[in-house]
């Protein structure tokens, strides 16, 4: 399977700012996912990023807050824009792969906005 | 709209047998998928089921029953190690993955 490394692993941002979580394959992927997860809940998709389009947001996500880049196939990034607290969450990129289409992810940036 | 229940939380002991059930209604099915997630880290894949039956991974199975919209994973000879989250996660008609809240595993000794 794929590896997956993200950075930074974590960051404590001020409110109002933005932050750039990079996401990192170590193989050529089609499909590349983000995700947040708040604590002790389940996972909830931002976004769907493929190369060469534009990522494809799922409903209560904005381009505007949160800008997606896919520049290649082993690469993305995941901006969060103009941060509030209720953005304190962690955020896990994640790739298909294999015949099944089960996702591998990646170890996840814990984001704290005060 | 689309839905996935799963028990929130469970409690088992160490070297016994449980049993995590996951039903679904979903706009169409593509494949139902479990992940083990421990705390602070990652999900990791578990187990891919698509057509009725079981499907056997070491100390892990998982069942699926389309027509009832029923899976359930299994674990067998349970170790402390296996004490994380568990989350069910199907993939509909449009592709996209549905997932469960997971249920959090306890494992006493």
């Amino acid at each position: 399977s794929a590896v997956i490394s993200q950075k930074p692993s974590r960051d404590i941002c001020q409110r109002g700012t933005s932050l750039t979580i990079q996401c990192q394959v170590d193989s050529q992927v089609t499909m590349m996912f983000w995700y947040r997860q708040q604590p002790g809940q389940s996972l909830t998709l931002i976004a769907t990023a493929n190369q060469g389009s534009e990522a494809t947001y799922e409903s209560g996500f904005v381009i505007d807050k949160f800008p997606i880049s896919r520049p290649n196939l082993t690469f993305s990034t995941l901006t969060v824009s103009n941060m509030s607290p209720e953005d304190s969450s962690i955020y896990l990129c994640s790739v298909e792969e294999g015949d099944r289409g089960e996702q591998y992810f990646g170890p996840g940036t814990r984001l704290t906005v005060t | 709209g689309q839905n996935i229940d799963q028990p929130t939380e469970m409690t088992a002991t160490e070297g016994a047998i449980v049993q995590i059930n996951c039903t679904y209604q979903t706009s169409g099915f593509n494949g139902l998928f479990w992940y083990q997630q421990h705390a602070g880290e990652a999900p990791t894949f578990l187990s891919y089921n698509v057509l009725d039956g079981l499907e056997e991974k070491g100390r892990f199975s998982s069942f699926l029953s389309r027509s009832k919209g029923y899976s359930y994973l299994l674990l067998k000879e349970l170790q402390m190690k296996d004490s994380a989250s568990y989350l069910c996660a199907v993939r509909d008609s449009n592709y996209q993955l549905i997932w469960g809240a997971g249920t959090k595993l306890i494992i006493k000794p």
